[in-house]
């Protein structure tokens, strides 16, 4: 089956640096992307959608300046926060779907990111 | 009102017992449904999808979806321990993003030896 590999699964970082999460698909060509947050006990949320060779879609409250999204290849798509602060604290998780698949979404495992 | 409704529990039942999830949604162009569960601070896995009303089953889980009611619905039969998790119902339709989806804030289900 696809699989989506997220890394790191695990970051600390000093408020004020940046952070770089990348989303591969291992055995598929992912051509749109998703990325989504999750605080405790909420749903997730959409952050951005990112076609491969284009500019990202980013959700409405979602700052594009701070969240930056790459999507340079048809399997790899990077999330990097810049200059992190303590409410950027989150589980971050990516999605990846398949070309003609409406509904073959695999996510990627998370990246719990604590800035401290 | 929110796209998509879920009431978050936390359920706990009994192992062997039938659990039944829910989830409401508002918008009639919602085209694919979907079911994940997640354990803790893991990624979603995506258990069941469906497409149009009705039921489909896949072992111990069966997903029903009813179009008019704007209603869908888990079953998990014989729950064992192991099926404690939180379980995300989820739909998509075509927007400007693709087929991104909108997710409910999950249920949390705990089956207890």
């Amino acid at each position: 089956g696809a699989v989506v590999s997220q890394h790191p699964s695990r970051v600390i970082c000093k408020s004020g640096t940046s952070v770089k999460i990348e989303c591969r698909s291992l055995d598929f060509q992912a051509t749109t992307m998703f990325w989504y947050r999750q605080f405790p006990k909420q749903s997730l949320m959409l952050m951005a959608t990112s076609n491969e060779g284009s500019k990202a879609t980013y959700e409405q409250g979602v700052e594009k300046d701070k969240f930056l999204i790459n999507h340079a290849s048809l399997t790899l798509s990077t999330l990097t926060v810049t200059s992190a602060h303590p409410e950027d604290s989150s589980f971050y998780i990516c999605s990846a779907r398949a070309e003609r698949s409406s509904y073959g979404y695999t996510f990627g495992s998370g990246t719990r990111l604590t800035v401290v | 009102q929110k796209e998509v409704e879920q009431d978050p529990g936390p359920l706990s039942v009994p192992e062997g017992a039938i659990v039944s999830l829910n989830c409401t949604y508002s918008n009639s162009a919602f085209q694919y449904f979907m079911w994940y569960r997640q354990y803790s601070r893991k990624g979603p896995e995506l258990l069941m999808y469906t497409y149009s009303s009705g039921n489909k089953e896949d072992g111990r889980f069966t997903a029903q979806v009813d179009k008019s009611s704007k209603y869908i619905s888990l079953f998990i039969r014989d729950s064992q321990p192991s099926d404690s998790a939180t379980y995300l119902c989820a739909m998509s339709r075509f927007s400007n993003s693709g087929y991104a989806l909108n997710f409910g804030k999950g249920t949390s289900l705990l089956v207890t030896p």
